[in-house]
């Protein structure tokens, strides 16, 4: 299977301010990465489809201005939680398909808790 | 809208049982069904996973069954040990797209 990467693996922040998170494909060049919040005892819920080289497809309820997705590059999507509020806390978790298109490959997630 | 439901929420076995872990879901045009276990604040770990026309995957003490028809997964764990403990999330394809259905997982303990 594919190799996934995220950086940081856990963020603290101040209320107001900007936060980036990366997740790389390791070993695949990925046109489409996705973007996942997970709550505390919660399901993993998709936020976000990231296309290489255009723009990224929301899912109905994410605000698009508020978690900013760039997908320049075939290993690298980024996704930054600006103006973060304390409600923004949570573990984000990225993924990609690999080859098969089947199936998603999980990077390790990041824990962001905003204070 | 595709639903994903587990039973139950959390479940606490002695080592060396075996245990079965349900999955469901709304709507049967799936692709494919996967299981994936988390380890608390980890990424996931993709365990078994079941395409639409299969009707079940094994991998050493786990075997996976789907059944399409009545929107049913179990996920059965052989022999349970201390370190199969943790979160077991069950995730459909909805078919035609690339989206995954999470259910909320079901939490497992296995007592030594």
């Amino acid at each position: 299977g594919a190799v996934v990467s995220q950086h940081p693996s856990w963020v603290i922040c101040k209320s107001g301010t900007s936060v980036k998170i990366e997740c790389r494909s390791l070993d695949f060049q990925a046109t489409t990465m996705f973007w996942y919040r997970q709550f505390p005892k919660q399901s993993l819920m998709l936020m976000a489809t990231s296309n290489e080289g255009s723009k990224a497809t929301y899912e109905q309820g994410v605000e698009k201005d508020k978690f900013l997705i760039n997908h320049a590059s075939l290993t690298l999507s980024t996704l930054t939680v600006t103006s973060a509020h304390p409600e923004d806390s949570s573990f984000y978790i990225c993924s990609e398909t690999g080859s098969s298109y089947n199936e998603q490959f999980f990077g390790p997630g990041t824990r962001l808790t905003v204070l | 809208k595709q639903e994903v439901t587990q039973i139950p929420a959390a479940l606490s076995v002695p080592e060396g049982e075996n245990l079965v872990l349900n999955c469901s879901f709304t709507d049967s045009a799936i692709y494919n069904l996967q299981w994936f276990r988390q380890d608390p604040g980890k990424g996931l770990t993709s365990l078994l996973l079941i395409q639409s026309s299969q009707r079940e995957q094994t991998s050493g003490r786990l075997n996976a069954s789907l059944d399409k028809s009545s929107g049913r997964s179990t996920l059965y764990i052989a022999a349970s040990q201390p370190g199969d403990s943790a979160t077991y999330l069950c995730a459909v394809l909805v078919a035609g797209s690339y989206q995954l259905t999470f259910g909320k997982g079901t939490k497992l303990s296995v007592i030594p």
